[in-house]
């Protein structure tokens, strides 16, 4: 079946630290991957996202993603965190059905915890 | 980018009542979606609302819980029916104009059935 594995569901970081948040997805067709973030009660906003092109996409906030087509992954990162990161996290890919029809799957979410 | 309006924002029901909720978006998109989120997982899409035609539901889902209408290529309506504390969730309206563009959201209905 197709999906969508964010590896993490929790990640704690202190301020001013890296972070990676994992997502692989299982797909033998072209795809189109996205990150969402959710601050919250708030609705989700998009990151960034990756149609073609260039495997390195920057987003907003700092974030960016990196597009491995061999290891169908699009991970996350910041290069130093911010309070105000602290958030839940969504990948989410398109992914072509039995049918050719293609179908936007949801990973399961990281909350990332930046502390103090 | 579009700006997508739901409401209500939120709203307190009771069992055995329905809830109707409207989502507007500022321009025209060719795909309009219905999700659900319980507290703290991630989005579960209840269907695709089709302009003019019936709604393609997910497995799990149907038209005589979830009767969704699309009149324009604006707007939505989702009704949640003979609503079960089972129903409580958040909703969220969503709309794009391709699968290889980016999904708009609106902030949500928080929904609690007592």
């Amino acid at each position: 079946a197709q999906s969508v594995t964010q590896l993490d569901s929790q990640v704690p970081v202190f301020e001013e630290a890296p972070v990676e948040l994992r997502c692989n997805y299982s797909s033998s067709v072209s795809v189109y991957l996205f990150w969402y973030v959710q601050y919250p009660n708030q609705g989700l906003q998009l990151l960034l996202k990756y149609l073609s092109g260039s495997t390195l996409v920057k987003g907003i906030n700092g974030f960016e993603a990196e597009f491995n087509k061999s290891q169908t992954s699009f991970h996350l990162r910041k290069p130093s965190v911010h309070i105000s990161d602290t958030a839940e996290y969504f990948c989410a890919v398109t992914l072509q059905d039995a049918g050719n029809n293609r179908k936007l799957i949801w990973g399961l979410g990281t909350s990332l915890a930046v502390n103090p | 980018s579009a700006v997508i309006s739901q409401k209500p924002s939120r709203d307190i029901c009771q069992r055995g009542t329905s809830l109707t909720i409207q989502c507007q978006v500022d321009s025209q998109v060719t795909m309009m979606f219905w999700y659900r989120q319980q507290p703290g997982q991630s989005l579960t899409l209840i269907a695709t609302a089709n302009q003019g035609s019936e709604a393609t539901y997910e497995s799990g889902f149907v038209i005589d819980k979830f009767p969704i209408s699309r009149p324009n290529l604006t707007f939505s309506t989702l009704t949640v029916s003979n609503m079960s504390p089972e129903d409580s969730s958040i909703y969220l309206c969503s709309a794009n104009r391709g699968m290889n563009t980016e999904a708009f959201f609106g902030q949500g209905t928080r929904l609690t059935v007592v």
